[in-house]
């Protein structure tokens, strides 16, 4: 089945820009997904289809995907921004429908 | 407002069964596919198991085949997850998603969980 990869861990102080990075082979053909769970509770979509923003997620949330790699970035990081970040796909050649990365936690220095 | 509230966790011996439940309320619940997932402690996101809105199609993680059964009660607005065969690996908080309509699909919604521990 198709494998993703992220950091376990990125660091950036508040008001700078966190980019986490999401690899696997040919991903540019695929749509990326990217949730954030913060700690005790449930995953939350911030990023689909690459760049597309759910209504009610910051402009500070943005997608970017080509080649072997997808990006989520967040600007101007805030300490409410530190959780955990999860990129997904829909793996259409295999019955294991859905994939996702093993996680990247975000720490606001 | 989409609510989907997941019940049935618990603590079941290896080897045991279990039957979770996700109420489903706040949309046309017959129209979209649904998902579960889990997260082991101290782990990652995994998806389980998927059926559509009409039933017609099911999938599973190659880690619960043969073991957890998805099914749906579109009357009810409920899934449910029967996991049989229990193992302590199985152990995890799972959720109940909704994968969105058209495309590309994603999980729009989830649920805040229930934990299941498999323990001797």
């Amino acid at each position: 089945s198709f494998v993703l990869t992220q950091p376990p861990s990125v660091s950036v102080a508040p008001g700078q820009t966190a980019r986490i990075p999401c690899g696997g082979h040919k991903i540019g053909n695929k749509s990326v997904h990217w949730y954030q769970q913060k700690p005790g509770q449930a995953p939350v979509l911030v990023v689909y289809d690459d760049s597309d923003r759910p209504s009610g997620i910051p402009e500070r949330f943005s997608g970017s995907n080509s080649g072997n790699t997808a990006t989520l970035t967040i600007s101007r990081v805030e300490a409410g921004d530190e959780a955990d970040y999860y990129c997904q796909v829909w793996d259409t050649n295999s019955d294991h429908l859905w994939v996702f990365g093993g996680g990247t936690k975000l720490t606001v220095l | 407002e989409v609510q989907l509230v997941e019940s049935g966790g618990g603590l079941v011996k290896p080897g045991g069964s279990l039957r979770l439940s996700c109420a489903a309320s706040g949309f046309t619940f017959s129209s979209y596919t649904m998902n579960w997932v889990r997260q082991g402690p101290g782990k990652g996101l995994e998806w389980v198991s998927s059926m559509s809105s009409s039933r017609n199609s099911i999938s599973y993680a190659d880690s619960v085949k043969g073991r957890f059964t998805i099914s749906r009660d579109n009357a009810k607005n409920s899934l449910n997850l029967q996991m049989n065969s229990l193992r302590a690996e199985d152990t995890a908080v799972y959720y109940c998603a909704r994968a969105s309509s058209g495309s590309p699909v994603y999980f729009d919604y989830w649920g805040q969980g229930t934990l299941v521990t498999v323990s001797s």
